[in-house]
């Protein structure tokens, strides 16, 4: 069965603290794995695909990577405004292939 | 702001009622897919819809249906509603009719069902 399990399910960090979310995947074969950011009361926001083992995305302290089983959003000295839901999505490349989400990492930056 | 607008923001109803949630995906987009958040299940897609057309089904419901009109927003019905039906359901919208992971979704519509 095709699954996205995400850790850890919550992170607080100070400012300037960098750290790693880990997304573990399990699908029969990917096309894409994705990124996004929810903040509370509002819809997730895009960040990255990312299509093969190796590829590394980038946007401002945020950087994603991707291994065959899992994927990694690295957080370099975070800033509050950081703070946010982050959820990672794998689509399956079978022909019934729907986006599966993730539980999300929430992440608190403190000041 | 991601240009998928979503309609109402808020809505709380009693079981066994009917609720028509709305979305207007972004100009030029003609794929829409809804989702459910909830705290316990996560985003779990419901449907697809590409250009007026049926695309992909997820885990919807029979109580529940959408449709597509020709000037392309959506609609998501729910009826006969149950307390477990409170969630946050959340409309996004593509270009491409494939199922496609980069979505822009609507800032949603929470229903609170009592």
């Amino acid at each position: 069965e095709d699954q996205v399990t995400q850790s850890p399910e919550a992170l607080r960090l100070q400012e300037g603290e960098s750290s790693s979310l880990n997304c573990s995947y399990t699908v029969s074969g990917l096309r894409g794995l994705f990124w996004y950011r929810q903040d509370p009361g509002k819809g997730p926001e895009f960040l990255f695909t990312l299509y093969s083992a190796g590829e590394e995305k980038e946007k401002e302290r945020l950087k994603a990577t991707l291994t065959k089983k899992e994927s990694f959003l690295h957080i370099t000295a975070p800033k509050p405004e950081d703070s946010a839901t982050y959820l990672c999505a794998v689509l399956p490349s079978s022909n019934t292939g729907k986006l599966i989400f993730g539980q999300g990492t929430t992440l608190q930056v403190k000041p | 702001d991601s240009g998928v607008t979503q309609t109402p923001k808020h809505l709380i109803t009693a079981t066994g009622q009917r609720v028509t949630l709305r979305c207007s995906p972004r100009s030029g987009d003609l794929s829409v897919y809804w989702y459910q958040q909830s705290l316990d299940q996560g985003l779990q897609f419901l449907i697809q819809y590409y250009n007026g057309e049926e695309r992909a089904k997820g885990n919807i419901l029979e109580r529940f249906s959408a449709q597509q009109f020709p000037d392309l927003h959506s609609e998501l019905n729910l009826s006969s509603l149950e307390l477990g039906d409170s969630a946050l359901y959340f409309c996004a919208s593509s270009v491409s009719g494939i199922h496609t992971g980069e979505l822009f979704f609507g800032e949603g519509s929470r229903l609170t069902v009592l």
